[in-house]
C-alpha cells in the first residue's frame, strides 16, 4: 500500500531563510502529488500539485516543489520564508482516487 | 471557486447523543466527498468515501454503524456520529471533488474548514 513520509516533524526558521520540506512516497507507479497547507485555525488549502509534465511545479505564495521520480520524492521549497508562512504543511499522494497524507510538518517562522 | 463549507464548526454534546455534521460544496457539484478525522498534531485519516446516490465506502477499522454517511445530493454529504462517546472527540474534515473536472485534475480535493467535536 502507498505510504507518504515527511521526515521533518517541526521546522523552525528565521524570516528570509530558505525552506525545504521533504516528502517521500512508497509506490513507484504513476502518481499525482499534492502539497496542502493548514494555517492556524484554518482549513487545508492546496499549495500546488503535480500530475505530469515539468517536474518543477510552482504554486501559490512563492512555493515550488520538485518531483524526482527516481527518488520517489516531492520536496517543497521556498527561497525566503515569511512569518506568515507559519503553518502545518502536508504532502499527499493520490492513489485510487483517495488522498494519502504524510504526517505533516509544522513550520514556525520567527520574525 | 471550489468552496466547501461545514456545519457546525464546533459542537459539544453529552455522551450517548448523536451528532450530525454537514458538508456542502458551494459552487460546484461533487459526486464524491470524503470524510477525514484529524487528531491534534497528527495527519488526516481517511474515514470514508461518500458517493452521491449510493452507499459510502468505509476504510478499514472505521465502524459504519457508528459513523453514518448520507450523500443525498450533488452538493451535500452528512456524517452522523451515533451514540457519541468521549473517544469520538476529534476534528472532522470533509473534502469534495469537482464532478466536472477532467483527467488528473479530477483527483484534486477541496477541503472544508472542519468540525471540532467534543463529547463530554
Amino acid at each position: 500500500a502507498q505510504s507518504v513520509s515527511q521526515h521533518n516533524h517541526h521546522v523552525i526558521l528565521s524570516e528570509a531563510a530558505s525552506l525545504e520540506l521533504g516528502c517521500n512516497y512508497s509506490y513507484g507507479g504513476t502518481v499525482n502529488l499534492f502539497w496542502y497547507v493548514q494555517y492556524p485555525g484554518q482549513h487545508l488549502q492546496l499549495l500546488l500539485k503535480y500530475f505530469s509534465g515539468d517536474p518543477l511545479v510552482k504554486g501559490i505564495k512563492g512555493f515550488e516543489a520538485e518531483f524526482i521520480k527516481s527518488k520517489f520524492s516531492f520536496n517543497l521549497r521556498k527561497p525566503s520564508v515569511q512569518w506568515s508562512d507559519t503553518a502545518e504543511y502536508f504532502c499527499a499522494v493520490s492513489q485510487g482516487g483517495k488522498l494519502i497524507f504524510g504526517q505533516g510538518t509544522e513550520l514556525s517562522v520567527k520574525p | 471557486g471550489a468552496v466547501v463549507s461545514q456545519h457546525p464548526s464546533r459542537v459539544i454534546c453529552k455522551s450517548g447523543t448523536s451528532v450530525k455534521i454537514e458538508c456542502r460544496s458551494l459552487d460546484f457539484q461533487a459526486t464524491t466527498m470524503f470524510w477525514y478525522r484529524q487528531f491534534p498534531k497528527q495527519s488526516l485519516m481517511l474515514m470514508a468515501t461518500s458517493n452521491e446516490g449510493s452507499k459510502a465506502t468505509y476504510e478499514q477499522g472505521v465502524e459504519k454503524d457508528k459513523f453514518l454517511i448520507n450523500h443525498a445530493s450533488l452538493t451535500l454529504s452528512t456524517l452522523t456520529v451515533t451514540s457519541a462517546h468521549p473517544e469520538d472527540s476529534s476534528f472532522y474534515i470533509c473534502s469534495a471533488r469537482d464532478t466536472h473536472s477532467s483527467g488528473a485534475r479530477w483527483e484534486t480535493q477541496y477541503f472544508g474548514p472542519g468540525t471540532r467535536l467534543l463529547v463530554l
